[in-house]
């Protein structure tokens, strides 16, 4: 059984560019959540999908943008990337929007490094 | 302003003897927290969990005490084991069943087992 998995595993851009990271989530998850972790610091609640809607969001600028497709893997779109969004992203899965927190698997992340 | 601190960025134990991670909140309102162990290049695994109707909750070598009145949690390991070598993060949420991706986590603290 396929825990949630990322891709890229690293990736490097240069300021104002735009990047695209994807998840897929545990087998029989159907809610995907995203966290920015940077250096020293622990995971942020960026948003959650739940069917294909964003239903929760952190406090983040618009720049970060998401989407959720019908087989319930997700996209993390950040657009004019600064230095400051270097950092590790991740996604984490669970059934149903209102599950316990218990029930949240996350993957490995993606390494963002903005130069 | 930082909702759940974690003031120790590193504790180092020696096996068999017990460790104790620490935690305090300053919101009133988080009503369900967590404990999570990072090891490099993996993704937080979930390990223990505790709602603020309880004060202690134990699982294996795990226990998580709450004091609510100080706002301060704390996970001990007994026996420590070498194994248990990694970065541990606890996390607050509030609304136990209704936010669970909204997850607010400390910065972590890094524990050393040594042999």
């Amino acid at each position: 059984d396929a825990g949630v998995t990322q891709s890229p595993t690293h990736l490097i851009k240069t300021r104002g560019q735009q990047v695209t990271l994807r998840c897929s989530p545990k087998s029989g998850h159907d809610t995907v959540s995203w966290y920015q972790q940077a250096l020293g610091q622990g995971p942020q609640f960026i948003f959650q999908y739940y069917e294909e809607e964003e239903r929760q969001r952190g406090n983040f600028p618009d720049r970060f943008s998401g989407h959720q497709f019908p087989n319930y893997s997700s996209e993390l779109n950040v657009n004019a990337l600064l230095l400051g969004d270097s950092a590790l992203y991740l996604c984490a899965s669970s059934l149903g929007a209102l599950a316990v927190p218990d029930t949240q698997y996350f993957g490995p992340g993606t390494r963002l490094t903005v130069l | 302003d930082q909702q759940v601190k974690q003031n120790s960025p590193s504790l180092s134990v020696q096996e068999g003897r017990i460790s104790i991670l620490n935690c305090d909140y300053t919101n009133s309102m988080f009503d369900y927290f967590l404990w999570y162990k990072k090891y490099p290049a993996e993704g937080p695994t979930f390990l223990i969990s505790i709602s603020s109707i309880k004060d202690k909750n134990e699982d294996g070598r795990f226990t998580v005490f709450l004091n609510k009145s100080a706002k301060h949690l704390s996970l001990h390991i007994v026996p420590s084991q070498p194994g248990d070598s990694a970065v541990y993060f606890c996390a607050a949420t509030r609304g136990y069943g209704g936010s669970q991706g909204n997850l607010i986590f400390g910065k972590g603290t890094k524990l050393s087992v040594k042999p």
